[in-house]
């Protein structure tokens, strides 16, 4: 089955940093992916799919690249609402909905 | 306002069986395909099942392939989750999911809308 693999798992960042998460499936997905954000406590929120597209009300700082088996997230610049477990979703190969292991963000 | 509500979750000793529902409403059920997401206490997020808008077409993580079905119920906007043979390792809180887009099952298995979870606890 298709693994996806997050780097780093957890990270530290300033408020305004540029902050990125990268995000690789063990085999080609086009660009079948997304981008969730689960804050403590909460369910996760659809941040972006299709690698790139924002979901509505998401803000701007947020964005995604990446096709094939290579991706990222990146926040332009950290506020500190931004606190969270990153996940990444690979969807287009059985078994879709396949999971990375996610990325805790934390403010420095 | 899209509402999931999931019911069913409690205590089960290994071996048993336990049956989940979701509840939908705001949104037209029949025309969207459903999932499961599950996450272990303390744990990242796991894809469980997924199942499209007729439930013809049905999806597993190798995980509970053959031990959980789903399935759903378009004229009571229900979508179930079958367990059976329950081990200690599918204790987690069971989220259902919606699909954000409307396509086939496969190439829309992203999700915009999440219920808040039901706690299942496999222990003797």
């Amino acid at each position: 089955d298709i693994q996806m693999t997050q780097s780093p798992s957890s990270l530290s960042a300033s408020v305004g940093d540029r902050v990125t998460i990268t995000c690789r499936a063990s085999q080609g997905i086009s660009n079948n992916l997304a981008w969730y954000q689960q804050k403590p406590g909460k369910v996760p929120n659809l941040l972006i799919y299709a690698a790139s597209t924002l979901q509505s009300g998401v803000p701007s700082r947020f964005s995604g690249s990446g096709s094939g088996t290579d991706f990222t997230l990146t926040i332009s610049s950290l506020q500190p609402e931004d606190v969270a477990t990153y996940y990444c979703q690979q969807y287009g190969v059985v078994p879709p909905g396949t999971f990375g292991q996610g990325t805790k963000l934390e403010i420095k | 306002e899209v509402q999931l509500l999931e019911s069913g979750g409690g205590l089960v000793q290994p071996g048993g069986s336990l049956r989940l529902s979701c509840a939908a409403s705001g949104f037209t059920f029949i025309t969207y395909d459903m999932n499961w997401v599950r996450q272990a206490p303390g744990k990242g997020l796991e894809w469980v099942t997924g199942i499209d808008d007729m439930g013809r077409i049905t999806y597993y993580a190798d995980s509970v392939k053959g031990r959980f079905t789903i399935s759903r119920d378009n004229s009571k906007n229900t979508l179930y989750l079958q367990m059976n043979d329950l081990r200690a390792e599918d204790t987690a809180v069971y989220y259902c999911a919606k699909h954000k887009s409307l396509g086939t099952i496969l190439n829309t298995c992203y999700f915009d809308y999440w219920g808040q979870g039901t706690l299942v606890t496999v222990s003797s």
